[in-house]
């Protein structure tokens, strides 16, 4: 199992530019979580999907995030246009199914936006 | 969501058990207690988790009190790998709250 892969693991990008985050999540996954962490404000979740549709955005930040998730194996966070204060480690998760089961996350993407 | 408090860090010598508490006194019957772990420049990864009873993996241990307004992390032996900040989640299973809210957690160092 190459547990959940994220893509790609580090981006340097110039404000205004559109960056786009990946994640495949572990096949037979039920659900897929987006979380960002910063120092300021830790570990946060953006958005996650069940069985490809999205459940609650609630955490996304602003207009300029979204996040699709096309198929079981693919999922991406966009920002269009990034900022500065974007600057983070993007994590990527997925669970099997409902209940207790746990999460396992990815390596993350450090984005840094200047 | 009920809140949890974790002290900020703590130390342990490397080979030593290691206690990490939580403080929950907020929480409902049907919130599950979740603990994850975040090596240096890696995601999180789950630990160990309980209701009621107290639990055992081969990472860790997990004493509930009996009110279960605490729960304690128990590393029987720690090592230098199990330096990482330690999160103590709570979760209601229950009502379809599938959130992992994480805190500040607990920044372990293990002393060589």
């Amino acid at each position: 199992d190459a547990g959940v892969i994220q893509s790609p693991r580090h981006e340097v990008t110039e404000m205004g530019q559109e960056v786009t985050l990946r994640c495949k999540p572990i096949s037979g996954h039920d659900y897929l979580f987006w979380y960002r962490q910063t120092m300021m404000r830790g570990l946060e979740l953006l958005i996650y999907f069940n069985n490809n549709v999205p459940i609650d955005d609630s955490g996304m930040p602003e207009d300029r995030f979204s996040a699709k998730m096309p198929n079981a194996s693919f999922s991406t966070l966009k920002i269009q246009p990034s900022e500065p204060r974007d600057s983070a480690v993007y994590f990527c998760a997925s669970r099997a199914g409902t209940g207790w089961y746990e999460q396992y996350f990815g390596p993350g993407t450090r984005l840094t936006v200047t | 969501d009920a809140k949890t408090t974790q002290p900020n860090s703590m130390e342990s010598n490397e080979e030593e058990p290691v206690h990490l508490p939580c403080n929950h006194s907020t929480i409902s019957g049907t919130d599950y207690i979740h603990w994850y772990r975040q090596l240096p420049s890696q995601g999180p990864e789950y630990v160990i988790h309980g209701l009621t009873s107290n639990v055992n993996n081969r990472m860790a241990s997990l004493a509930i009190a009996e009110d279960r307004k605490s729960s304690t992390l128990i590393l029987h032996r720690a090592t230098l790998r199990d330096a990482a900040v330690y999160y103590c989640i709570l979760r209601d299973v229950d009502f379809g709250n599938e959130k992992l809210t994480f805190g500040t957690g607990t920044r372990l160092t293990i002393i060589p």
